[in-house]
């Protein structure tokens, strides 16, 4: 069964701290991993990596995926109260039926204060 | 550019009686996901479908839970005779297909259904 497992579970820091959200998988077919943000309604998507080593950029946000230790990494640096959210990984399968299925981590409870 | 839609937003219902939630997918985007996320749980798989095609319904209970995917109109997930443990939020998403730079599944905003 495909497994997926964020750490840590929960985080809480101070505006303008700098965040390592850790995601590890275990996927029959991987496909691509996907890191989405949820704060009260519906996970907005953030980044698709499909490749390793290769550094995805948007903002004060950034995500690697190493495949080799099948895992993925989400930074976010001087983090502000509106970082304040639950974030999601979710690899992606490429296998037959189950293409583009997402398996989700439980996600990472990230709080900002001010 | 509508994201995707879903509706109704908050549905609530009765022990046994029937819950339909609809969604519509982003426009150009045949392919629609429904995942359910129990409280305190992560969102899990449920369906994968296609126009007029189920794709993938492994992560559906086998009973009760039937989804849809017309070749006009939205994508419907129906449960039938809902129980208390029915109660969570209900999400879709879309995509415009395989391929790399396609398969990026967008999310509608749920529906949270409660079961009295």
């Amino acid at each position: 069964e495909d497994k997926v497992v964020q750490s840590p579970l929960s985080l809480v820091v101070h505006e303008g701290d700098t965040v390592t959200l850790n995601c590890s998988y275990e996927v029959t077919n991987f496909r691509s991993l996907l890191w989405y943000k949820q704060e009260k309604k519906a996970p907005t998507f953030l980044f698709m990596l499909t490749s390793s080593g290769i550094e995805k950029k948007s903002g004060r946000l950034s995500s690697i995926l190493d495949k080799k230790e099948l895992s993925s990494i989400l930074n976010i640096t001087a983090t502000q109260t509106g970082d304040s959210a639950i974030y999601l990984c979710a690899p992606a399968n490429a296998g037959g039926t189950s293409y583009g299925k997402l398996t989700f981590g439980q996600g990472t409870i990230l709080t900002v204060h001010p | 550019n509508a994201g995707v839609m879903q509706n109704p937003r908050h549905l609530v219902r009765r022990r046994g009686q029937e819950a339909r939630l609809r969604c519509s997918p982003m426009k150009g985007h045949s392919h629609v996901y429904w995942y359910r996320q129990l409280p305190e749980e992560g969102l899990k798989f449920m369906v994968y479908l296609q126009k007029e095609n189920i794709i993938d319904e492994s992560g559906m209970p086998k009973e009760r839970f039937s989804a849809e995917f017309p070749k006009e109109g939205p994508s419907i997930l129906r449960i039938q005779q809902v129980v208390r443990g029915d109660s969570a939020a209900y999400f879709c998403a879309s995509s415009s297909g395989p391929g790399d730079a396609t398969d990026t599944q967008y999310f509608g905003p749920g529906t949270r259904l409660t079961v009295l």
